[in-house]
C-alpha cells in the first residue's frame, strides 16, 4: 500500500525558514517523480514543485521560485521542501504527490497534509 | 499558464440521482504521446485528494463504476450516475499535458 507521510508544518513568522518532509513508502521512490501540492484555507488546490526520480530535474511555481527548494534522499526513501522567506499567502496544508507517469504529470497519490501557518 | 474553468462551481444533488461536472482547459490536453493527461481527484471533507478518474476515463482502482469520465482535447465531463452520501466532497480536475500542471477551482457536491 503506498503511503506518503508529510511532517514539518509549524507556525513561522514571515521572513522565516521551514522544511517540510515525506516520508515514502509502499512503492519503488526513486522510480518516480514526486511533487508538492499545497491548499490554502478553504481555497482549492496549486502545484508547488516538482521533482524527476533521480532528483537532476526541479521545477517551481513562478509564486514560490527563487525561495523553495525541492529534494530528495533515494536512500531514506524521503521528500523534501525547502521554504525560505516565508510570506503570509504561504499559508496553507501541504501535500506530498506521488507522479505515475514518466511523460507529462499525472498524480496517483497523495499524503494527509501538514499545516504552514505564516504569522506573526 | 493553462486555465482551467470547472462548472458548476456548486452542485445540490438529490440521492439516487445523477450528476455531471464540467471541466474545460483554454489549451488543448493532447499530450505528445496521443495521451490526454485530464486527471479528476474526490475531495471528501477532512480528507486529502484521492483519484478517481485518469487519462479522462480510465477509474482508478476500487472507484465505483458509477463514476465515469469524458471528453476531448479542451473539453471534459465526469458523471456520478446515482450519487450516494459518501460522495459529497469536492471534485477536482487538473491537467498534466502543458507545464505548469493546473487545477480547475473545484465543485462541491452536496445532498439536497
Amino acid at each position: 500500500e503506498v503511503q506518503l507521510v508529510e511532517s514539518g508544518g509549524v507556525v513561522v513568522q514571515p521572513g522565516g525558514s521551514l522544511r517540510l518532509s515525506c516520508a515514502a513508502s509502499g512503492f519503488i521512490f526513486d522510480d518516480f517523480a514526486m511533487h508538492w501540492v499545497r491548499q490554502s484555507p478553504g481555497k482549492g488546490l496549486e502545484w508547488v514543485s516538482l521533482i524527476s526520480w533521480h532528483g537532476g530535474d526541479t521545477d517551481y511555481a513562478d509564486s514560490v521560485k527563487g525561495r523553495f527548494t525541492i529534494s530528495r534522499d533515494n536512500r531514506k526513501n524521503s521528500l523534501y521542501l525547502q521554504m525560505d522567506r516565508l510570506r503570509a499567502e504561504d499559508t496553507a496544508l501541504y501535500y506530498c504527490a506521488k507522479d505515475i507517469s514518466s511523460a507529462a504529470v499525472a498524480i496517483d497519490y497523495w499524503g494527509q497534509g501538514t499545516l504552514v501557518i505564516v504569522s506573526s | 499558464d493553462v486555465v482551467m474553468t470547472q462548472s458548476p462551481l456548486s452542485l445540490p444533488v438529490t440521492l439516487g440521482q445523477s450528476a455531471s461536472i464540467s471541466c474545460r482547459s483554454s489549451q488543448s490536453l493532447v499530450y505528445d504521446d496521443g495521451n490526454t493527461y485530464l486527471t479528476w481527484f474526490q475531495q471528501r471533507p477532512g480528507q486529502s485528494p484521492r483519484r478517481l478518474l485518469y487519462k479522462v476515463s480510465s477509474r482508478e482502482s476500487g472507484v465505483p463504476g458509477r463514476f465515469s469520465g469524458s471528453g476531448s482535447g479542451t473539453d471534459f465531463t465526469l458523471r456520478i450516475s446515482r450519487v450516494e452520501a459518501e460522495d459529497v466532497g469536492i471534485y477536482y480536475c487538473m491537467q498534466g499535458t502543458q507545464w505548469p500542471p493546473t487545477f480547475g477551482q473545484g465543485t462541491k457536491v452536496e445532498i439536497k
